[in-house]
């Protein structure tokens, strides 16, 4: 299996600051990757596929890059609702795996 | 707009199957752009994919579960259902259920259901 490896494991940061959040696979994978935010008790909401392409609707505040093992989420200007679990996803081949995800809270 | 709603025990004895449902709304379950799934989410670990089926019957599934898993469609009630033979106290997530969609080459989850608490417990 492959495996994804996030970091940091958690964040604080201030509305308005610019983050990022690092995802890691143990193989390369090419840009088969998601990234997926979840809110705590709410389902997981699809933010990016292919690495860096936005899902209709996601605010243009977030951004992905990355190829091969490496691959990074940027929140350019971080608002209250975007406090929350950011995980990534490796869609090369099955079993499709996460990351253990990236807490992101206020500070 | 797409739903998805889980249904099923929120208790299951070890030993026992566990048998989920996931109610489709806003769409066709019969629709060949898509498969549809379950991951699940132990207390305070990594979300794991189950496995999902294709609207034409072809499943795939995790190795790990490979063995305890099936995935099944009834396309007649648009909705899926997930049975896991012989759980255990590992066994005790969250389950979502979800729409794994394409374009071209790349795969994603989208939409979740809200996810269902399984406790395996005597």
């Amino acid at each position: 299996d492959i495996q994804m490896t996030q970091s940091p494991s958690s964040l604080s940061a201030s509305v308005g600051d610019r983050v990022t959040i690092t995802c890691r696979a143990s193989q390369s994978i090419s840009n088969y990757l998601n990234w997926y935010q979840q809110k705590l008790g709410k389902a997981p909401k699809f933010l990016i596929y292919a690495a860096s392409s936005l899902q209709s609707g996601v605010p243009s505040r977030f951004s992905g890059s990355g190829s091969g093992t490496d691959f990074t989420l940027t929140i350019s200007s971080l608002q209250p609702e975007d406090f929350a679990t950011y995980y990534c996803q490796q869609s090369y081949n099955t079993p499709y795996t996460f990351g253990q995800g990236t807490k992101l809270e206020i500070k | 707009q797409l739903q998805l709603q889980e249904s099923g025990p929120g208790l299951v004895k070890p030993s026992e199957t566990l048998s989920l449902t996931c109610a489709v709304s806003g769409g066709s379950i019969s629709s060949s752009s898509y498969c549809w799934g379950w991951i699940r989410q132990p207390p305070g670990k990594v979300l794991e994919w189950i496995g999902d089926i294709y609207y034409s019957g072809s499943t795939y599934y995790n190795p790990s579960l490979k063995s305890r898993v099936t995935i099944s469609v009834d396309a007649s009630k648009n909705q899926f259902s997930l049975k896991l033979s012989s759980v255990t106290a590992a066994d005790t997530a969250v389950y979502y259920c979800t729409r794994r969609a394409y374009n071209s080459r790349w795969y994603w989850f989208d939409p979740w259901g809200q996810g269902t608490l399984v406790t395996v417990s005597s």
